[in-house]
């Protein structure tokens, strides 16, 4: 069973403070991690994608994984009020063969910076 | 500009009808996807597919079916609606060769089964 857990919150957190968002999975075949934001009433859209243990950063992003820990993290630096969104965790599982199925994704995390 | 349309946008229908939610991409993309999301919930993904003729049941049991005859449509259809069918309906498309998640979403159909 694939599992992707994060902390439904809300996490409110004050304009220009730094926003760390936790996700956790329970497949240690998931390779493949990625963080997606969700406006209320829209559609998600990628912001991060990370697949080797350490830090991705992009811009004011920055994607952590540690996959003996089975644990993925995004931070948010500068906060903004347009930030303010519902975050969500995903994993890829990749079969031996090459092939895999849909992402896997977490309940998200609802994000609201205090102006 | 969404490359990835979804139509209707909202559908309010009556039990035991027959309804085909539509989802399109200009992407030339051969990876599509149908995820159900209820509010405050995670996706999750009832249909996928890899290309022409390719359909695959996702992890989530559905009552719905899909086909796959044009790269660039992925209709579901729902023989018999009934209120449990009730959520958001999102298409969503990737590449078949590079990451493997990233995905473009469509705006999704509201669907309501009274």
């Amino acid at each position: 069973q694939k599992e992707v857990e994060q902390n439904s919150g809300p996490l409110s957190v004050p304009e220009g403070a730094i926003a760390s968002l936790n996700c956790t999975y329970s497949d240690r075949g998931s390779q493949s991690f990625f963080w997606y934001r969700q406006y209320s009433g829209k559609s998600p859209e990628l912001i991060m994608s990370i697949y080797s243990n350490g830090d991705k950063e992009d811009g004011r992003f920055t994607a952590q994984l540690n996959k003996a820990s089975q644990y993925v993290s995004l931070l948010i630096r500068d906060s903004q009020p347009s930030d303010s969104a519902t975050y969500l965790c995903a994993a890829l599982l990749m079969y031996s063969g090459g092939g895999a199925d849909g992402l896997t994704f977490g309940k998200g995390t609802h994000l609201i910076i205090q102006p | 500009e969404a490359d990835i349309y979804q139509t209707p946008r909202y559908l309010v229908i009556g039990t035991g009808k027959k309804i085909t939610l539509e989802c399109s991409q200009t992407m030339g993309h051969d990876k599509m996807y149908w995820y159900q999301q209820d509010p405050g919930m995670e996706l999750h993904l009832i249909h996928y597919s890899y290309g022409v003729n390719s359909t695959e049941k996702g992890d989530l049991s559905s009552e719905s079916t899909v086909s796959r005859i044009r790269t660039e449509h992925f209709p579901l259809t729902l023989e018999s609606a009934r209120p449990s069918h009730t959520s958001q309906y999102l298409c969503a498309s990737s590449e078949l060769i590079g990451t493997g998640g990233d995905y473009t979403f469509g705006s999704g159909t509201r669907l309501t089964v009274v």
